[in-house]
């Protein structure tokens, strides 16, 4: 099975750095997903990663460890609008059909 | 403009009433998806379509019932045998019908039963 863990809740404030944690336990993994997802919205997509290492595009950035089961999703220059929860979302292994797993997801709060 | 719509935004309904939920995608993509989002919990997948004229139960299929007679639509009925069917209802979309690319979500249709 996959079992996904974020914190709950994160407050920073505008224009700082914030970094937003997953860790995860499967049985396979083939990559990671990050989406944003507004008080109300649906989620949109932010990133993928799939082989170890940093992904930038643009002031969001998200690192991948395969071995540690570790992922985190790095928000610079934060402005109010980025205030959201942020999913991450484990990829299953190659074979048959297997559902992407969501984490319950981090709400993000940022103030003045 | 590509993408996935879904209606209404807003659905209310009485105890023992079945609804229908609507779900349509112009980006040709194979596979859909439905999920339920709580409070507090991640999405859950309710059924998942790989493929015109085929679905399957996802985690959470009890009191729910789905469709795909177009490539373009994939309803899903709330039937009255759903015990606790208030919540935010997510239809998604990826291209491949493997279940693995990357998924690609309508606005959402908050349901409350009255």
């Amino acid at each position: 099975g996959q079992n996904i863990d974020q914190p709950t809740e994160m407050t920073a404030t505008e224009g700082a750095i914030v970094q937003i944690n997953c860790t995860y336990q499967t049985s396979g993994f083939n990559g990671l997903f990050w989406y944003q997802q507004h008080a109300g919205e649906a989620p949109t997509f932010l990133s993928y990663n799939v082989l170890d290492g940093l992904e930038e595009k643009g002031r969001f950035s998200s690192f991948l460890s395969r071995s540690k089961g570790y992922s985190y999703l790095l928000l610079k220059e934060l402005q109010m609008k980025d205030s959201a929860s942020y999913l991450c979302a484990v990829r299953p292994p190659s074979g048959g059909y297997q559902k992407v797993t969501f984490g319950t997801g981090t709400k993000l709060q940022v103030i003045p | 403009d590509g993408g996935i719509t879904q209606s209404p935004k807003y659905l209310f309904r009485k105890e023992g009433q079945n609804v229908t939920l609507s779900c349509e995608q112009n980006l040709n993509h194979d596979a859909m998806y439905w999920y339920r989002q709580d409070p507090g919990q991640g999405l859950r997948l309710i059924y998942y379509s790989q493929i015109v004229n085929d679905f399957q139960k996802g985690d959470i299929a009890e009191g729910y019932s789905v469709s795909r007679e177009k490539k373009e639509s994939f309803p899903l009925t709330v039937t009255s045998a759903q015990k606790n069917p208030t919540a935010f209802y997510l239809c998604a979309s990826s291209m491949e019908g493997s279940g693995r690319d990357t998924q690609y979500f309508g606005p959402g249709t908050r349901l409350t039963v009255l």
